[in-house]
């Protein structure tokens, strides 16, 4: 059985603060691991994925996630949000041998002017 | 636009009613899956469906089912419908059973229940 866990229900942020969502899994095997992102009245879309390799990993709109092993975290990061950033974050686990994924309760990003 | 039709976008009813929600995947992706969405429960996976043939079940209640049609698209069938049951719908794609495999998520059906 796998498990994820999003601590933070919501987190409100300035603009061009950083912020740090946070995300820890558990699973008896070897897994691949998501951040999907939900924008208002929208379904989600994948942000990023770690599949296997550097255990840092980057978005085209600059957030990364960071795989840590020891941890069973991955976490999501960027180090100065703006207000289109503002939608409900989903971390997500697969394991590596097969699809069943399983998401996160969701994190909702808000960004304050 | 992530290449997955639902329809209807909104669909208001009445409790004790059954509805049917249809979705078609991206072209080529051969992996259904149905998820509800509602304010208390956050995202709950219902159901997933590969090639016709249901692979996982999540929380989907008794009065729902799926099925996958040979064209591979997908319709959830909400019967004796309860207040509890409003709530955004979405039926997701992928390629096929590999773990590494993105979802792409339709823009949903809202579901009202009065």
């Amino acid at each position: 059985a796998q498990s994820v866990t999003q601590l933070d229900s919501q987190v409100p942020v300035f603009e061009e603060a950083p912020v740090e969502l946070r995300c820890n899994y558990s699973s008896s095997v070897s897994v691949y691991l998501f951040w999907y992102v939900q924008y208002p009245n929208q379904g989600l879309q994948l942000l990023l994925k770690y599949l296997s390799g550097s255990t840092l990993v980057e978005s085209i709109n600059g957030f990364e996630a960071e795989f840590n092993k020891s941890q069973t975290s991955f976490h999501l990061r960027k180090p100065s949000v703006h207000i289109s950033d503002t939608a409900e974050y989903f971390c997500a686990v697969s394991p590596s041998s097969y699809q069943k994924v399983t998401f996160g309760t969701g994190t909702k990003l808000q960004v304050i002017p | 636009d992530s290449g997955v039709t639902q329809t209807p976008k909104h669909l208001i009813t009445a409790t004790g009613q059954r509805v049917t929600l249809r979705c078609s995947p991206r072209s080529g992706d051969l992996s259904v899956y149905w998820y509800q969405q509602s304010l208390d429960q956050g995202l709950q996976f219902l159901i997933h469906y590969y090639n016709g043939e249901e692979r996982a079940k999540g929380n989907i209640l008794e009065r729902f089912s799926a099925q996958q049609f040979p064209d591979l698209h997908s319709e959830l069938n909400l019967s004796s419908l309860e207040l509890g049951d409003s709530a955004l719908y979405f039926c997701a794609s992928s390629g096929g059973l590999a773990g590494e495999d993105e979802q792409f998520f339709g823009p949903g059906t809202r579901l009202t229940v009065l």
